[in-house]
């Protein structure tokens, strides 16, 4: 069975400060599709990024980072030069491919609250 | 160009009854999934729709069931309420039936379910 674990619940940085976001996962397939959400308190989730497993390039996205490494199961995520906007839960997730060739449902981690102080 | 789009908002219920949740999906998106969130969890896959089927369903009893329209929009109906069924309900569209790769999940602002 997948899983995906956010071992921090509550990040709390000042703003400025660089923060990176842990995520690890699990699965038996070795196609499987990797993301990153953020949750405003609005509540709807807003799409970051998505790596499929044959692809472990790092990704830089303006202040967005994101670290992929297949050999430790892990998809961290880093804020550079915090903001007070970036201030929301954000959620890693996983997707397996089933046999058709699409893909599964997300299995979603239990999220990371960040917070950024001014 | 309109987003996903959920309705009503927020629901009260009581333990037993009989619910109906709403949701249209971004223009030009033809999937719907929907997920349950419950207060300070990540969401979870209740079930996919593709061409008014259900084409994939997570570890939901079937007490949850759902609906897509010609249109795409979609319904999901969950019947005999618990307690344990109050949670943020999220639908999401997508275009193309692998679409959780191809096409990434576009969500809407959910349904806050509460049963008492």
């Amino acid at each position: 069975a997948q899983k995906v674990t956010q071992a921090q619940t509550e990040i709390s940085v000042v703003e400025k400060e660089d923060v990176t976001l842990d995520c690890v996962y699990e699965t038996r397939d070795t196609t499987y599709y990797l993301f990153w959400y953020k949750q405003p308190p609005s509540g709807e989730l807003v799409f970051l990024i998505r790596r499929n497993s044959f692809d472990e390039q790092n990704e830089i996205s303006g202040r967005y980072s994101w670290n992929f490494q297949k050999s430790t199961s892990s998809f961290n995520f880093t804020i550079t030069a915090s903001q007070v906007v970036d201030s929301a839960v954000y959620f890693c997730a996983l997707s397996e491919a089933y046999s058709g060739g699409g893909a599964d449902g997300l299995t979603f981690g239990k999220g990371t609250h960040l917070i950024i102080q001014p | 160009d309109a987003g996903v789009t959920q309705s009503p908002t927020h629901l009260i219920k009581t333990r037993g009854q009989q619910v109906t949740l709403r949701c249209s999906p971004k223009s030009g998106h033809d999937t719907v999934s929907w997920y349950q969130q419950a207060l300070g969890q990540g969401p979870q896959f209740i079930f996919q729709y593709y061409e008014e089927e259900e084409r994939q369903r997570g570890n939901f009893p079937d007490r949850f069931s759902g609906h897509q329209f010609p249109n795409y929009s979609s319904e999901l109906n969950v019947n005999a309420l618990l307690l344990g069924d109050s949670a943020l309900y999220l639908c999401a569209s997508s275009l193309g039936v692998a679409s959780s790769y191809n096409s990434p999940l576009h969500f809407g602002n959910g349904t806050r379910l509460t049963v008492t």
